[in-house]
C-alpha cells in the first residue's frame, strides 16, 4: 500500500513570495490532515478535511494560509505571502475517517520549507 | 497553552535498558492517547496507543501506561535497541480524532 505523497520535498522562497504544497493521501482515506511543524515543537493541526470539506481550520492563519481538497482526494497548501516565521516543516496526514472516528493518522514525510 | 507536555527533550539509554518516556496533559476530556515515533526527514510513524477506559496497553517491546488522576502517560520499551534512536511525541484526543502533540523527546539508545 503506497503512503502519504507529499511535494515538494524543500522549497526555499524570499519573504513575501507565495508557495504551494501538493499531497495526495492513502487511497480510501476520508480524513485528511495538514500540519505545521516549526523546530523543536510538535505538529500543530492547520486544518482537516472530511472527503473535500473542512471540519476544522480553527488554527489556520486564513490572511495567508488557504488550503482545499478537490474531489475529496488531493490537496493543496498554498501560503500567500510568506513570512519569516512560516519557516518550518508542513505535514500531511490522513486516516481512514468515515462514521467512526479514527485516531491513527498515518503521515507523509513533510515539505521543508524556509522563508529568507 | 500546552495541553500536552513533553517536559523531557532528551533522554539517553544504553542499549538493552529500559527507556521511559513521560508526557502530561492538562485537558480531561482527552479519551485517546498515541505515541508517534520520528526519524530525521521522513514524517511522524504511529506506535502506540491507548483509550481512556484502559490503564495499560502493550505491543511488543513498547508498552504505554496512563494514569488518568494524575493527567499523565508512559512509554516504555524494554529492552531498548540501537534502531529506536529517534524522536517520541505523544498525542491526545478528545473525541473528533484531532491530535494535540507534544512537543517531542529525542531518544538516543548508546550501543
Amino acid at each position: 500500500e503506497a503512503g502519504v505523497a507529499q511535494s515538494p520535498r524543500y522549497k526555499i522562497i524570499e519573504k513575501r513570495q507565495s508557495v504551494a504544497f501538493w499531497c495526495n493521501p492513502i487511497s480510501g482515506h476520508a480524513t485528511l490532515y495538514w500540519y505545521q511543524q516549526i523546530l523543536g515543537q510538535g505538529p500543530k493541526l492547520l486544518i482537516q478535511f472530511q472527503n473535500n470539506g473542512v471540519v476544522d481550520d480553527s488554527q489556520l492563519p486564513k490572511d495567508r494560509f488557504s488550503a482545499e481538497r478537490l474531489k475529496g482526494v488531493d490537496s493543496t497548501l498554498k501560503i500567500q505571502p510568506a513570512k519569516l516565521e512560516d519557516s518550518a516543516v508542513y505535514l500531511c496526514a490522513s486516516s481512514l475517517g468515515g462514521l467512526q472516528i479514527s485516531y491513527e493518522q498515518y503521515f507523509g514525510p513533510g515539505t521543508r520549507l524556509t522563508v529568507t | 497553552d500546552q495541553q500536552v507536555k513533553q517536559n523531557s527533550p532528551s533522554l539517553s539509554v544504553q542499549e538493552g535498558r529500559i527507556s521511559i518516556l513521560n508526557c502530561d496533559y492538562t485537558n480531561s476530556m482527552f479519551d485517546y492517547f498515541l505515541w508517534y515515533k520520528k526519524y530525521p526527514a521522513e514524517g511522524p510513524t504511529f506506535l502506540i496507543s491507548i483509550s481512556s477506559i484502559k490503564d495499560k496497553n502493550e505491543d511488543g517491546r513498547f508498552t504505554v501506561f496512563l494514569n488518568k488522576s494524575a493527567k499523565h502517560l508512559s512509554l516504555h520499551i524494554v529492552p531498548s535497541q540501537p534502531g529506536d534512536s529517534a524522536v517520541y511525541f505523544c498525542a491526545a484526543s478528545g473525541g473528533s480524532g484531532k491530535l494535540i502533540f507534544g512537543q517531542g523527546t529525542t531518544l538516543q539508545v548508546k550501543p
